[in-house]
């Protein structure tokens, strides 16, 4: 069965440090995996994604993840983090067929002034 | 906007009340989720809709009763609820039943039911 593991409830960062939100994952076959923020009070939305290609994928606000096949980790990261990066952020993978998308626990990301 | 539209987005009910759910998406995909969201827990599917047929029912207690009447549209009928079904009810929706790489999942942003 296929499993996304958040290890960190939260992460804590000062404005304008990097960050970084761990993200871990086992699936059948080359994985697909994406990144999705919870903003307060809304529905996730799309961050980015990892098809194909090079282990860097860069999404949306500046937020990019890093796509690693041997320690099977997609851990998400931004250079400088802003206040209104707080947020939960889920990790998700899709297996080969398409018919399984599995969201890990979330990690809520505080980024304090 | 995010092309998938839920309400209400607060709903209040007590334990013998009958209430439903809306999800209208505006993307013209073929499927549609129900997921559950509740404090420090992974999210949950409950019920998965493609072209209008339920493929999927992740073992929900039948006083959860979903309804699609067409491809736009999806309903959650609760009646008797619990209060541990206090949640935020999160709809989504994707191209076809294969999610595919380029086309993730698209979320509504939620109702927040609490069950008094």
């Amino acid at each position: 069965a296929q499993s996304v593991a958040q290890p960190e409830d939260q992460v804590n960062v000062a404005e304008g440090n990097p960050l970084t939100v761990k993200c871990t994952y086992s699936v059948s076959g080359n994985p697909y995996l994406f990144w999705y923020v919870q903003y307060p009070n809304r529905g996730l939305q799309f961050l980015l994604k990892y098809i194909t290609g090079d282990n860097l994928v860069k999404g949306s606000y500046g937020f990019e993840a890093e796509f690693n096949k041997s320690q099977t980790s997609f851990h998400l990261k931004k250079p400088s983090a802003l206040v209104s990066d707080s947020a939960l952020y889920f990790c998700a993978v899709l297996n080969n067929a398409g018919n399984m998308l599995t969201f890990g626990g979330g990690t809520r990301l505080m980024v304090k002034p | 906007e995010t092309g998938v539209t839920q309400t209400p987005r607060h709903l209040v009910m007590g334990m013998t009340n009958k209430k439903s759910l809306k999800c209208e998406q505006h993307l013209g995909h073929n499927a549609m989720y129900w997921y559950k969201q509740s404090a420090k827990k992974p999210l949950e599917l409950m019920f998965v809709y493609s072209l209008e047929e339920r493929v999927e029912n992740n073992s929900v207690p039948s006083r959860f009763s979903p309804e699609c009447p067409n491809s736009s549209h999806l309903f959650l009928h609760l009646h008797t609820l619990q209060p541990e079904d206090s949640a935020l009810y999160l709809c989504a929706s994707s191209q076809d039943r294969i999610v595919h790489p380029n086309s993730p999942l698209h979320f509504g942003n939620g109702t927040r039911l609490t069950v008094t």
